[in-house]
């Protein structure tokens, strides 16, 4: 059971470098999210995306685009990287409501 | 201003004994409630919740309690065991999109030691 799969777990970015962190889904979930963890912070949403084809800015969206790929995949870029950036990006899926938010593992991402 | 808020950071209780988390939000549309547990280099996973239309929920070693008036949950858990050590995340949610989904916020998290 695979879940909610993200790559890469760990990445080390220059400041201004850019990246695309990649999230999947295998459970035919409808919303799909981008939240990052930051000490004391708890989680922090960035972007949502409701539905295929529809996308929002969470709390924290500033220097982030994400994608809806298709109904299984979401992606959050970040273009120009900034040491701000550096903490832990958990894609995550939800369901009908009512229904529970899935999480994936987690990506670790340091800007130098 | 945090909407979802668990004033403890942390929190140690010996092996055995009951480890009583606590979470309370200031959104009065919040309406669904969870408790997901996180182990370090690992993804939240969800433990527990409850709807606005109870006021308690149970499951194994597991209960949560929610008082709308205070706008006060908490999570229970009874006996504690070391496994249970963890961060513990309380999370909210009032709005519904189109019938698909909904949006989640979570508190900063208590980090929970139970002491063998």
């Amino acid at each position: 059971n695979a879940g909610v799969t993200q790559t890469p777990k760990f990445q080390v970015l220059k400041t201004g470098q850019s990246m695309t962190l990649q999230c999947a889904q295998d459970m035919n979930h409808n919303s799909m999210y981008w939240y990052r963890q930051d000490p004391g912070m708890g989680l922090r949403l960035i972007y949502y995306s409701a539905s295929e084809g529809t996308t929002d800015k969470g709390e924290v969206p500033n220097g982030y685009n994400v994608s809806r790929l298709n109904k299984r995949e979401f992606s959050l870029r970040l273009e120009s990287a900034a040491p701000s950036q550096t903490s832990v990006y958990f894609c995550a899926s939800s369901g009908v409501f009512g229904n529970t938010i899935y999480f994936g593992e987690g990506s670790w991402l340091t800007v130098v | 201003d945090q909407q979802v808020k668990q004033n403890s950071p942390s929190l140690s209780v010996q092996e055995g004994r009951i480890s009583i988390l606590n979470c309370d939000y200031t959104n009065s549309m919040f309406d669904y409630f969870l408790w997901y547990k996180k182990y370090p280099a690992e993804g939240p996973t969800f433990l527990i919740s409850i709807s606005s239309i109870k006021d308690k929920n149970e499951d194994g070693r597991f209960t949560v309690f929610l008082n709308k008036s205070a706008k006060h949950l908490s999570l229970h858990i009874v006996p504690s065991q070391p496994g249970d050590s963890a961060v513990y995340f309380c999370a909210a949610s009032a709005e519904v999109w189109d019938n698909y989904g909904q949006n989640f916020v979570f508190g900063p998290g208590t980090r929970l030691s139970v002491l063998p």
